[in-house]
Protein backbone atom coordinates (compact mmCIF):
# COMPACT_ATOMS: atom_id res chain seq x y z
CA UNK A 1 0.00 0.00 0.00
CA UNK A 2 1.00 3.50 -0.24
CA UNK A 3 3.13 5.22 2.14
CA UNK A 4 3.07 8.51 3.72
CA UNK A 5 3.31 11.56 0.93
CA UNK A 6 4.41 14.70 1.00
CA UNK A 7 4.55 17.49 -1.37
CA UNK A 8 6.58 19.60 -2.04
CA UNK A 9 9.93 17.44 -1.21
CA UNK A 10 11.95 20.73 -1.43
CA UNK A 11 10.76 24.87 -0.94
CA UNK A 12 12.80 28.02 -1.19
CA UNK A 13 10.76 31.02 0.79
CA UNK A 14 11.35 34.57 1.36
CA UNK A 15 11.51 35.48 4.60
CA UNK A 16 7.93 37.42 5.24
CA UNK A 17 6.31 34.72 2.66
CA UNK A 18 3.81 32.20 3.78
CA UNK A 19 4.27 28.68 2.92
CA UNK A 20 2.21 25.49 2.79
CA UNK A 21 2.61 22.41 2.90
CA UNK A 22 0.52 19.12 2.26
CA UNK A 23 0.47 15.89 3.81
CA UNK A 24 -1.28 12.65 2.39
CA UNK A 25 -1.82 9.91 5.15
CA UNK A 26 -1.85 6.03 4.41
CA UNK A 27 -5.18 5.23 3.59
CA UNK A 28 -7.55 4.56 6.06
CA UNK A 29 -5.51 6.46 8.56
CA UNK A 30 -7.35 9.21 10.11
CA UNK A 31 -4.56 10.53 12.26
CA UNK A 32 -2.13 12.85 11.09
CA UNK A 33 0.97 14.49 13.24
CA UNK A 34 3.29 17.10 12.06
CA UNK A 35 6.96 17.64 13.05
CA UNK A 36 9.77 19.82 12.48
CA UNK A 37 13.54 18.83 12.69
CA UNK A 38 16.29 20.89 13.00
CA UNK A 39 20.50 20.19 13.45
CA UNK A 40 19.60 22.28 16.25
CA UNK A 41 16.18 20.90 17.83
CA UNK A 42 16.15 18.06 16.43
CA UNK A 43 12.73 16.47 16.12
CA UNK A 44 9.77 18.80 17.71
CA UNK A 45 5.80 17.64 17.83
CA UNK A 46 3.94 20.75 16.09
CA UNK A 47 0.06 19.26 15.95
CA UNK A 48 -2.18 16.18 15.54
CA UNK A 49 -5.16 15.98 13.84
CA UNK A 50 -7.38 13.49 14.14
CA UNK A 51 -11.29 13.28 11.84
CA UNK A 52 -10.38 17.41 10.89
CA UNK A 53 -9.76 18.35 14.55
CA UNK A 54 -6.93 19.12 16.42
CA UNK A 55 -6.39 17.22 19.17
CA UNK A 56 -2.99 18.50 20.33
CA UNK A 57 -0.35 21.10 19.63
CA UNK A 58 2.90 21.58 20.62
CA UNK A 59 5.01 24.82 21.77
CA UNK A 60 5.07 26.60 18.80
CA UNK A 61 4.17 29.96 17.90
CA UNK A 62 0.82 30.69 16.18
CA UNK A 63 2.37 31.81 12.60
CA UNK A 64 2.34 27.55 12.36
CA UNK A 65 -1.50 26.11 11.87
CA UNK A 66 -2.79 23.07 10.08
CA UNK A 67 -5.53 21.74 8.92
CA UNK A 68 -7.11 18.30 8.14
CA UNK A 69 -9.62 17.46 5.29
CA UNK A 70 -12.43 14.98 5.24
CA UNK A 71 -10.22 12.44 3.07
CA UNK A 72 -7.57 13.02 6.06
CA UNK A 73 -5.53 15.01 4.25
CA UNK A 74 -3.70 17.45 6.21
CA UNK A 75 -1.66 20.30 5.29
CA UNK A 76 0.35 23.06 7.45
CA UNK A 77 0.93 26.42 7.01
CA UNK A 78 3.18 29.07 8.06
CA UNK A 79 3.06 32.23 7.77
CA UNK A 80 5.59 35.60 8.02
CA UNK A 81 8.11 32.99 7.62
CA UNK A 82 12.02 33.37 9.46
CA UNK A 83 15.00 32.51 8.95
CA UNK A 84 14.39 29.78 11.79
CA UNK A 85 11.91 28.24 9.95
CA UNK A 86 14.35 26.44 7.75
CA UNK A 87 13.83 22.76 8.74
CA UNK A 88 13.03 19.73 7.57
CA UNK A 89 8.94 19.04 7.55
CA UNK A 90 7.43 15.65 8.47
CA UNK A 91 3.66 14.54 8.39
CA UNK A 92 3.24 11.05 10.01
CA UNK A 93 0.17 9.47 10.09
CA UNK A 94 -1.19 6.88 11.93
CA UNK A 95 -4.09 4.36 12.06
CA UNK A 96 -6.11 1.89 14.92
CA UNK A 97 -3.20 0.08 16.32
CA UNK A 98 -0.11 1.66 17.97
CA UNK A 99 2.79 2.81 15.47
CA UNK A 100 3.63 6.26 13.23
CA UNK A 101 4.72 6.28 9.49
CA UNK A 102 6.59 9.16 8.75
CA UNK A 103 6.60 10.55 4.83
CA UNK A 104 10.13 12.17 3.46
CA UNK A 105 9.29 15.14 4.60
CA UNK A 106 9.28 18.75 2.70
CA UNK A 107 12.79 20.83 3.24
CA UNK A 108 11.97 24.11 3.67
CA UNK A 109 14.85 26.88 3.40
CA UNK A 110 14.19 30.88 4.51
CA UNK A 111 16.18 33.00 2.61
CA UNK B 1 9.19 18.41 31.47
CA UNK B 2 9.32 15.29 29.54
CA UNK B 3 12.24 14.51 27.56
CA UNK B 4 14.01 11.12 26.10
CA UNK B 5 17.47 11.55 26.09
CA UNK B 6 20.52 9.44 24.36
CA UNK B 7 23.88 8.84 25.93
CA UNK B 8 25.96 8.76 22.91
CA UNK B 9 26.01 11.01 19.79
CA UNK B 10 28.20 8.69 17.34
CA UNK B 11 28.79 5.10 17.74
CA UNK B 12 30.99 3.27 15.51
CA UNK B 13 30.85 -0.53 15.06
CA UNK B 14 32.78 -3.17 12.71
CA UNK B 15 30.84 -5.19 10.11
CA UNK B 16 29.42 -8.01 11.71
CA UNK B 17 29.31 -6.83 15.44
CA UNK B 18 26.59 -6.20 17.19
CA UNK B 19 25.63 -2.87 18.09
CA UNK B 20 23.55 -1.68 21.00
CA UNK B 21 21.87 2.61 21.22
CA UNK B 22 20.86 3.88 24.36
CA UNK B 23 18.08 5.96 25.32
CA UNK B 24 16.99 7.40 28.82
CA UNK B 25 13.36 8.86 29.43
CA UNK B 26 11.98 11.04 32.21
CA UNK B 27 7.82 10.33 31.81
CA UNK B 28 7.68 7.76 33.97
CA UNK B 29 4.09 7.88 32.95
CA UNK B 30 5.15 6.75 29.11
CA UNK B 31 3.38 3.47 28.21
CA UNK B 32 4.76 3.07 24.65
CA UNK B 33 8.59 3.85 22.82
CA UNK B 34 9.44 3.02 19.38
CA UNK B 35 12.62 3.18 17.91
CA UNK B 36 13.06 4.98 14.31
CA UNK B 37 16.01 4.23 11.86
CA UNK B 38 16.70 7.94 9.69
CA UNK B 39 18.90 8.27 6.73
CA UNK B 40 19.89 11.07 4.67
CA UNK B 41 17.53 12.49 3.04
CA UNK B 42 14.86 10.48 4.00
CA UNK B 43 12.31 10.76 7.23
CA UNK B 44 11.78 8.47 10.63
CA UNK B 45 11.64 4.75 9.35
CA UNK B 46 9.87 2.13 11.85
CA UNK B 47 12.03 -0.15 13.25
CA UNK B 48 10.77 -1.57 16.16
CA UNK B 49 8.43 -0.59 19.02
CA UNK B 50 7.21 -1.40 22.30
CA UNK B 51 4.93 -1.56 25.37
CA UNK B 52 5.71 -0.61 29.02
CA UNK B 53 4.02 -3.91 30.10
CA UNK B 54 6.94 -5.70 28.33
CA UNK B 55 10.49 -5.87 28.88
CA UNK B 56 11.96 -7.12 25.71
CA UNK B 57 10.72 -7.30 22.19
CA UNK B 58 12.51 -8.98 19.05
CA UNK B 59 12.50 -8.46 15.79
CA UNK B 60 14.62 -9.10 12.96
CA UNK B 61 18.15 -8.56 13.79
CA UNK B 62 16.69 -6.01 16.32
CA UNK B 63 16.19 -6.42 20.43
CA UNK B 64 14.64 -3.57 22.03
CA UNK B 65 15.02 -3.21 25.72
CA UNK B 66 12.96 -2.12 28.48
CA UNK B 67 14.15 -1.00 31.67
CA UNK B 68 11.00 0.91 33.32
CA UNK B 69 13.06 1.09 36.85
CA UNK B 70 15.44 3.28 35.31
CA UNK B 71 13.65 4.47 32.63
CA UNK B 72 16.05 2.87 30.41
CA UNK B 73 15.26 1.92 26.22
CA UNK B 74 18.15 0.07 24.54
CA UNK B 75 18.24 -0.94 20.69
CA UNK B 76 20.16 -4.00 20.32
CA UNK B 77 21.55 -4.63 16.40
CA UNK B 78 22.81 -8.35 15.21
CA UNK B 79 25.35 -8.92 12.84
CA UNK B 80 25.34 -4.75 12.04
CA UNK B 81 25.76 -4.14 7.93
CA UNK B 82 26.80 -1.24 6.53
CA UNK B 83 22.98 -0.68 5.73
CA UNK B 84 22.29 -0.27 9.10
CA UNK B 85 24.25 3.15 9.21
CA UNK B 86 21.71 5.77 9.78
CA UNK B 87 20.87 8.26 12.84
CA UNK B 88 18.76 6.44 15.23
CA UNK B 89 15.82 8.12 17.12
CA UNK B 90 14.41 6.96 20.29
CA UNK B 91 10.59 8.06 21.16
CA UNK B 92 8.43 7.83 23.28
CA UNK B 93 4.50 8.35 23.73
CA UNK B 94 3.32 10.46 26.83
CA UNK B 95 0.28 11.23 25.65
CA UNK B 96 -1.46 8.25 24.53
CA UNK B 97 -4.89 8.07 26.08
CA UNK B 98 -6.75 6.86 22.62
CA UNK B 99 -7.90 10.54 22.03
CA UNK B 100 -4.38 12.14 21.38
CA UNK B 101 -1.02 11.28 20.70
CA UNK B 102 1.99 12.94 20.26
CA UNK B 103 5.75 11.26 20.20
CA UNK B 104 9.16 12.73 21.89
CA UNK B 105 11.55 11.90 20.25
CA UNK B 106 15.44 11.76 21.77
CA UNK B 107 18.47 13.77 20.19
CA UNK B 108 19.38 10.92 17.92
CA UNK B 109 22.39 8.21 17.78
CA UNK B 110 25.21 8.68 14.52
CA UNK B 111 25.41 5.03 14.09
CA UNK B 112 28.54 4.20 11.93
CA UNK B 113 29.87 0.46 10.36
CA UNK B 114 33.08 -0.01 9.47
CA UNK B 115 34.41 -2.57 6.62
Amino acid sequence: KAGVTQTPRYLIKTRGQQVTLSCSPISGHRSVSWYQQTPGQGLQFLFEYFSETQRNKGNFPGRFSGRQFSNSRSEMNVSTLELGDSALYLCASSGLSYGYTFGSGTRLTVV
Amino acid sequence: GESVGLHLPTLSVQEGDNSIINCAYSNSASDYFIWYKQESGKGPQFIIDIRSNMDKRQGQRVTVLLNKTVKHLSLQIAATQPGDSAVYFCAENGDWSGTASKLTFGTGTRLQVTL
